[in-house]
């Protein structure tokens, strides 16, 4: 158990709406990363927040937004969905400051599939 | 830019037999770390093993170690006496220095998945 907790585990929707992936980081991290993974590719960072604000962003479409919240818990809202979003999301977090290796600590997903 | 390859998209091995896993990277920066994390087909993201860039020593832990060759820009991850439950993705990772509070950013290559053959 990594102590990063991903809500819902599994999600089952249909094209043009809108869901909210939920993360809790382990107690502690300030830093939450957001990454997608499709089917058979690997990890596309799609955004990190640190302490509330917005620190990088990777490859994170418009119709995608996320939040870090004042008791460090993240969301990441995708909107106006697609077949092509279907993707496994994954929330890590991370201890911040050396002489911390800057492991991710990840959760353990959550499956979207748009129909 | 960081960029991190992984060659391989797919390794059988025999049980107990050693495998190498390959990973090269690219970065133009002198300080930064190396990770490989585990995904079973069950889709959780395992930590490995790491190594940092100023580390002489090659990292070890338990049946993993890192074959670090810094002027080759390899990590290369060696996992010794293969078991079943071995077989899984394979990410390799590299670290961004640290310039600050939430500087740190982690780059996956696309990974190479391993068979291991009873």
């Amino acid at each position: 158990d990594s102590g990063v907790t991903q809500t819902p585990k599994h999600l089952i929707t249909a094209t043009g709406q809108r869901v909210t992936l939920r993360c809790s980081p382990r107690s502690g991290d300030l830093s939450v990363y957001w990454y997608q993974q499709s089917l058979d590719q690997g990890l596309q960072f799609l955004i990190q927040y640190y302490n509330g604000e917005e620190r990088a962003k990777g490859n994170i479409l418009e119709r995608f937004s996320a939040q870090q919240f004042p008791d460090l818990h993240s969301e990441l809202n995708l909107s106006s969905l697609e077949l092509g979003d279907s993707a496994l999301y994954f929330c890590a977090s991370s201890v911040e400051g050396l002489p911390d290796t800057g492991e991710l600590f990840f959760g353990e997903g959550s499956r979207l599939t748009v129909l | 830019a960081q960029k991190i390859t992984q060659t391989q998209p797919g390794m059988f091995v025999q049980e107990k037999e050693a495998v190498t896993l390959d990973c090269t990277y690219d970065t133009s920066d002198q300080s930064y770390g190396l990770f490989w994390y585990k995904q079973p087909s069950s889709g959780e993201m395992i930590f490995l093993i790491y190594q940092g860039s100023y580390d002489e020593q090659n990292a070890t832990e338990g049946r993993y170690s890192l074959n670090f060759q810094k002027a080759r820009k390899s990590a290369n991850l060696v996992i010794s006496a293969s078991q079943l439950g071995d077989s899984a993705m394979y990410f390799c990772a590299m670290r961004s220095p640290y310039s600050g509070a939430g500087s740190y950013q982690l780059t996956f290559g696309k990974g190479t998945k391993l068979s291991v053959i009873p």
